[in-house]
């Protein structure tokens, strides 16, 4: 079965560095993948989606992740944390064959002024 | 543009009482519908989908069932509710193979007393 794991349950950043969250995969097929963003209290929001067209996948509020299938990792990065992607950030993997996500469990997204 | 509505927001319910979540999409026709718990700490669970109108697939067993009885219109149910119920609940809907995301509501926020 398709999984994702997120190193790190929670991450701390000062406002202005790089952000850095980690997410491999275990897959015995070229995988979809899907970074989500969760502000408090709210759903999640679609950040960016792997789909095999490109390796580096640009997503919304200057993030990005890039697909590494010799390190079986699509981490998401960010050049300069803003206060507000304080958040909990979400890795999913969707089967092939059938839409289903099946989730990591977050790293939430601490920035310090 | 579609949109996912869910209520209510918030929920206390004691233990052993009914529950009954509801989740209505608007702006699509025959989307794949889903319902996901969120516990602290433990990631996104799916619990049930469905591919059409009075069809439901169970992920996990449990205390919980689900329900369409129309096509943009899924409901979380339970006869008797546990502690263990507590949680976070998202619904969510999509379309399209498994390289489509999913969209999801602003959840429920469920507290068995």
């Amino acid at each position: 079965a398709q999984s994702v794991t997120q190193l790190g349950s929670h991450v701390s950043v000062s406002e202005g560095a790089l952000v850095l969250l980690r997410c491999n995969y275990s897959s015995s097929v070229p995988p979809y993948l899907f970074w989500y963003v969760q502000y408090p209290n709210q759903g999640l929001q679609l950040l960016l989606k792997y789909t095999s067209a490109a390796t580096l996948v640009k997503g919304i509020n200057g993030f990005e992740a890039e697909f590494k299938k010799s390190e079986t990792s699509f981490h998401l990065t960010k050049p300069s944390a803003h206060m507000s992607d304080a958040a909990e950030y979400f890795c999913a993997v969707s089967p092939t064959g059938f839409q289903k996500l099946v989730f990591g469990t977050g790293t939430r997204l601490l920035v310090s002024p | 543009s579609q949109t996912i509505h869910q209520w209510p927001a918030t929920l206390v319910q004691p233990v052993g009482s009914p529950l009954s979540l509801e989740c209505t999409v608007e702006g699509t026709s025959n989307p794949n519908l889903y319902w996901y718990r969120q516990a602290a700490g433990r990631g996104l669970q799916l619990l049930f989908y469905s591919v059409g109108i009075g069809q439901i697939s169970s992920e996990v067993p449990q205390n919980l069932s689900a329900s369409r009885p129309q096509d943009r219109q899924f409901i979380l149910s339970s006869k008797k509710l546990l502690l263990s119920d507590s949680g976070f609940y998202l619904c969510a809907w999509g379309q399209g193979d498994s390289n489509s995301p999913l969209h999801f509501g602003n959840g429920t926020r469920l507290t068995v007393t």
